[in-house]
């Protein structure tokens, strides 16, 4: 199972919105609504920010906002805050019934 | 509040063996499926293995299957992970993960990790 493609990195103003993508096939992403998100700074675990697809857990800032079309998934930051930057990872089921993770995207706060 | 803490990690010699564990708690631990994760030094996370809340049903990764062992011990809310045939690629910190609900579906707690190291 290959990794799902995220772009190495992305940036970003404060105030600005920006949005990761992360491609997949139709063997996962494209088949099925079970996408996520994490957040990750270093040195520490990664925290989950969306969940199946664009659902946001409980906690999570109603600034990060998840997507999908076809076999492409987004992840979407509104209002760019200094704390966003971090390395970003997506995650799909797949039909070999096991999980996939993107290659990670690092945001960078200019 | 839950917490995940896991140990075991440390060098082993290539083809050598390794056994990890995850003390869970502030949760009921039978309710929940477990992943284990990991991540390479300076690389990305790697999704591992996956266990259902009784124990019935495991999942594993194409790179791991056939070395690795998941299992879980609901009466001591503990989650395992056994590694034999430890290879060089298999270096990096190990994530004990819950499952958000279904085990494909997302993990929202994790722990702090714990360093595997395979190398001569």
């Amino acid at each position: 199972q290959s990794a799902l493609t995220q772009p190495a990195s992305v940036s970003g103003s404060p105030g600005q919105s920006i949005t990761i993508s992360c491609t997949g096939t139709s063997s996962d992403i494209g088949n099925y609504k079970y996408v996520s998100w994490y957040q990750q700074h270093p040195g520490k675990a990664p925290k989950l920010m969306i969940y199946d697809v664009s659902d946001r857990p409980s906690g999570v800032s109603n600034r990060f906002s998840g997507s999908k079309s076809g076999n492409t998934a987004s992840l979407t930051i509104s209002g760019l805050q200094a704390e966003d930057e971090a390395d970003y990872y997506c995650s799909s089921y797949t039909s070999s019934n096991t999980v996939v993770f993107g290659g990670g995207t690092k945001l960078t706060v200019l | 509040e839950v917490q995940l803490l896991e140990s075991g990690g440390g060098l082993v010699q290539p083809g050598g063996s390794l056994r990890l564990s995850c003390a869970a708690s502030g949760f009921t631990f039978i309710s929940y499926a477990m992943s284990w994760v990991r991540q390479a030094p300076g690389k990305g996370l790697e999704w591992v293995s996956a266990i259902s809340g009784s124990g019935g049903s495991t999942y594993y990764a194409d790179s791991v299957k056939g070395r690795f062992t998941i299992s879980r011990d609901n009466s001591r809310n503990t989650l395992y992970l056994q590694m034999n045939s430890l290879r060089v690629e298999d270096t990096a910190v190990y994530y004990c993960a819950r499952a958000r609900s279904a085990w494909h579906r997302g993990v929202d707690y994790w722990g702090q990790g714990t360093l595997v190291t395979a190398s001569s």
